[in-house]
């Protein structure tokens, strides 16, 4: 089975603080994402990376930034934290391109920034 | 732009009723669909896709769904609902290239004794 983890399920931060979502993939796959879930708005791309050092804005990538420096691992990185950034973190993984790939998903951090 | 649209934010059914989920797409290409789970407090489970192979589409648990292309509908159901199938659904259509999702606002199901 494709597990994907996340390195914390509940976080509260402080405004302006720099905060590292971590996310494992166990079965190679080349695709990784992240998303932000909110209420009544589904869930919204951040970023994603198709390769190791490789990233792509999503939709909605105004004050997040990503690392990928192992095939594995895709971390997400809040530079400044603020209060409109408190939501629900969800990262996925998949196969590359080649028809309709699931993406498996983590089971999310939710993050507080006070 | 590509958008998925899923009608009803909450939806309430009694146990043993069927259970209809409405998803809508735009695309101006044959798209592949997606239906996905989410039970309280965990990640999204993949419950069912169209992939263009046969219009009907079954999914684990006893769901469901259609594509209907002259309608661009993509409804989930299932006869029968269970206690267990309280959740949020999600829809989502995907996007141009790297397997790239967009996803609907969600539809969270009650079931009800």
């Amino acid at each position: 089975d494709v597990k994907v983890t996340q390195s914390s399920r509940y976080l509260v931060k402080r405004t302006g603080e720099k905060v590292f979502l971590e996310c494992v993939q166990d079965m190679d796959h080349e695709n990784m994402f992240w998303y932000r879930q909110d209420p009544g708005l589904g869930l919204r791309l951040i970023y994603f990376s198709y390769d190791v050092k490789m990233k792509e804005k999503g939709d909605i990538p105004e004050g997040y930034s990503v690392s990928r420096e192992k095939k594995e691992r895709f971390s997400l990185i809040l530079e400044s934290a603020s209060t409109n950034q408190t939501s629900m973190y969800l990262c996925a993984s998949s196969e590359s391109t080649g028809g309709a790939k699931t993406q498996y998903f983590g089971p999310g951090t939710r993050l507080l920034v006070l | 732009a590509q958008s998925v649209t899923q009608l009803g934010s909450h939806v309430s059914v009694s146990e043993g009723a069927l259970v209809l989920l409405r998803c809508n797409y735009s695309s101006s290409v044959p798209p592949y669909l997606f239906w996905y789970v989410q039970y309280p407090n965990q990640g999204l489970q993949l419950l069912l896709k169209y992939t263009s192979a046969a219009t009907l589409v079954k999914g684990i648990n006893g769901f469901e769904a259609e594509f209907k292309k002259s309608e661009t509908s993509f409804h989930l159901t299932k006869p029968s609902a269970h206690m267990s199938d309280a959740a949020e659904y999600f829809c989502a259509s995907l996007s141009g290239g790297y397997n790239k999702l967009i996803f609907g606002a969600g539809t969270r199901l009650a079931v009800h004794p």
